[in-house]
């Protein structure tokens, strides 16, 4: 079946540090694939998006490449800020599959000062 | 313009009640999609409306329905409530016609809490 890994959290760093959080997948189709960011009490935010193959998603200084052969799509951010402090999903839509997305268990990243 | 609205934000009922959630997507957009969020179980799938049809599921028990109205705002029911069923309920928006860049507008979500 279609399936998201995550790396498990929490995630806790210093403010500046640098960030990866780790994403793969299994699907049956080509899919595309997404981040979102959960704040506390909130609903999902779309943070960035890949759509095929060596795609690069980019926004607010995150930034996850499609990488169609370790079926992979890693979060980084080279310099956090408390402000990102929040849940982070990984997910995959498949073409065809209407827009059905299947998440990952999401990690959960704290930045100190 | 304006979100994805979820009504009630927290519901408080008892096992064995039935409730009824209620989405409005944005503006223009045709297809709902509902999925439920709890610890244990991460974010799962429920179903997915697309101009007052069904166009998926995922693996609920039949407890879990739905419906979406000729306006685009769709409503989920849960019958015969659980205390497993307290989660929290997520309505995400999208646009009629799913190509590879369609993105998905989540709302607030409704806190269920079943006692």
């Amino acid at each position: 079946g279609n399936s998201v890994t995550q790396m498990e959290g929490p995630v806790t760093l210093s403010e500046e540090a640098f960030l990866t959080i780790n994403c793969t997948y299994t699907a049956t189709g080509y899919p595309s694939l997404f981040w979102y960011v959960q704040y506390p009490g909130e609903g999902l935010q779309l943070l960035l998006k890949a759509t095929k193959a060596d795609d690069k998603g980019s926004n607010k200084g995150f930034e996850a490449t499609y990488r169609k052969e370790t079926t992979s799509f890693h979060l980084e951010k080279g310099s956090v800020q408390v402000s990102d402090s929040a849940v982070y999903f990984c997910a995959l839509r498949l073409t065809g599959g209407g827009n059905k997305l299947t998440f990952g268990t999401g990690t959960q990243l704290k930045v100190e000062l | 313009k304006a979100g994805v609205t979820q009504t009630p934000r927290y519901l408080i009922k008892t096992r064995g009640q039935q409730v009824t959630l209620s989405c409005s997507p944005i503006s223009g957009h045709r297809s709902v999609s509902w999925y439920q969020q709890t610890p244990g179980q991460g974010l799962q799938f429920l179903f997915e409306y697309f101009s007052e049809t069904q166009r998926n599921k995922g693996n609920f028990p039949g407890r879990f329905s739905g419906r979406q109205f000729s306006n685009s705002r769709s409503e989920m029911n849960v019958s015969t409530l659980e205390l497993g069923d307290s989660a929290l309920y997520l309505c995400a928006s999208s646009s009629a016609a799913v190509t590879l860049n369609t993105e998905a507008f989540f709302g607030q979500g409704t806190r269920l809490t079943v006692v």
